[in-house]
């Protein structure tokens, strides 16, 4: 299946810094989805990119889609202590387009 | 929309209960998702339905669990009997096409 590997694993920062994250597979993708998911809730749809080199800004975040479409990194600019969970990329399989596939996450701690 | 709607949020049970988790999915979505989530080994896809028909359910973890989609507005997850193992996070997801949205979760303690 198509793997994606998400670095770093977890991350202390403090309030006010800028953080960066990234996604890398194996294989290409057609659409990177970036999620966040608090702690007790569901992982929440905060971007989605669907085209190879696509730069797209949520507020504070913004995601690019890799030129090689096997990558793709999420940048939160002056984090704040509500920017605490953990970041999930994901995308949907070349293959049969329904299945999912999802990275192993990364947990942010913003230090007030 | 109320966006995917899962219940029980919570269910402690016994174990050798039978433990069903029921999902709504977003209207107008066709296809559903159920996953696990734990510490040990983060999100798994359990199954996914497509216009109501299983498509995959090789991450089903054995024949204790069973899932089923008797309409497009409904999905759900049984486990018979439960086991302490099964104890985790369980979300129902929708999808229209290249995106997809997760209920809340149901979190399971099987005692």
């Amino acid at each position: 299946g198509q793997q994606l590997n998400q670095s770093p694993q977890s991350m202390f920062i403090q309030e006010g810094e800028d953080v960066s994250m990234n996604c890398t597979s194996s294989s290409i993708f057609n659409t990177w989805l970036w999620y966040k998911q608090d702690p007790g809730e569901g992982p929440v749809l905060l971007i989605a990119l669907y085209k190879a080199g696509e730069l797209t800004s949520n507020g504070r975040l913004t995601a690019q889609f890799g030129i090689t479409r096997k990558d793709s990194f999420l940048n939160i600019s002056a984090s704040i202590p509500s920017d605490v969970g953990i970041y999930f990329c994901a995308g949907p399989s070349m293959r049969t387009g329904n299945q999912f596939y999802f990275g192993t996450g990364t947990s942010l701690t913003v230090i007030p | 929309d109320a966006g995917v709607i899962q219940s029980p949020r919570h269910e402690v049970t016994e174990m050798g209960q039978e433990v069903t988790l029921r999902c709504k999915p977003i209207s107008g979505h066709n296809s559903l998702f159920w996953y696990r989530q734990t510490m040990m080994r983060g999100l798994e896809l359990l199954i996914y339905f497509n216009n109501n028909v299983p498509i995959d359910d090789s991450g089903m973890p054995e024949d204790r669990f069973s899932a089923k989609m008797p309409n497009a507005s409904f999905s759900t997850l049984k486990i018979q009997p439960s086991e302490p193992r099964d104890s985790a996070v369980y979300f129902c997801a929708s999808s229209p096409t290249s995106e997809q949205f997760f209920g809340p979760g149901t979190r399971l303690t099987v005692l």
